[in-house]
């Protein structure tokens, strides 16, 4: 099955900084990877997700990158501001079939005023 | 657009007891994912309804236990409670089944005593 694995487990930056998260997965088969943030008391929110016939993908000051050859994709959060303190998860899965989506362990992304 | 609703928010049960969760669907997805959050372990997914039928399933053992009405609301029961039951329940709707697009709701807080 899917192994997702994400690092780094926790990140801070200074307000203003940007932040990056990476993952990597094993299923070369995966063509589906979305990215989650979870607040404290509420459930994992998608953000912005990327699919395997696309390298790159921007929202406002979020992008996701990700290199299927190497097997890895990676967050970027560029002018961080308070409000992205959160859990970050990265996820994969082949969409289309019945496979799951498999969750990496986290990060939480604390953002220094 | 309301959002997935969760039901009930926070509960708690003792062991040997059973408990039984819902879950409302955003309007119009026909596919319901059950997931359960612990600190240990991450997000592990427990199973996907489509349709009012289950379409994949985790490894958890048969304590675990799902259903689909026809309206696309989903309900999961644990039964025999253990201790190691106590997480963050969370259930997730899509259009379609296959991991596309999912949006999860606030969860369900159980704690088992």
């Amino acid at each position: 099955g899917e192994n997702v694995e994400q690092h780094p487990s926790t990140l801070s930056v200074q307000e203003g900084d940007s932040a990056v998260i990476k993952c990597t997965y094993s299923d070369s088969a995966s063509n589906y990877f979305p990215w989650y943030k979870q607040e404290l008391g509420k459930g994992p929110q998608l953000i912005i997700d990327i699919r395997s016939n696309v390298g790159e993908k921007k929202d406002q000051r979020i992008a996701v990158t990700l290199n299927k050859t190497a097997k890895h994709f990676s967050l970027h959060i560029t002018e961080t501001q308070p409000e992205d303190s959160a859990v970050y998860f990265c996820a994969a899965s082949f969409a289309g079939g019945n496979e799951k989506l498999t969750f990496g362990t986290g990060t939480r992304l604390t953002i220094i005023p | 657009k309301a959002g997935v609703t969760q039901t009930p928010r926070y509960l708690i049960k003792t062991r040997g007891q059973q408990v039984t969760l819902s879950c409302s669907p955003i309007s119009g997805h026909r596919s319901v994912s059950w997931y359960q959050q612990t600190p240990g372990q991450g997000l592990q997914f427990l199973f996907e309804y489509f349709s009012e039928t289950q379409r994949n399933k985790g490894n958890f053992p048969g304590r675990f236990s799902g259903r689909q009405f026809s309206n696309s609301r989903s309900e999961m029961n644990v039964s025999t409670l253990e201790l190691g039951d106590s997480a963050l329940y969370l259930c997730a709707s899509s259009f379609l089944s296959g991991s596309n697009e999912q949006f999860f709701g606030p969860g369900t807080r159980l704690t088992v005593l």
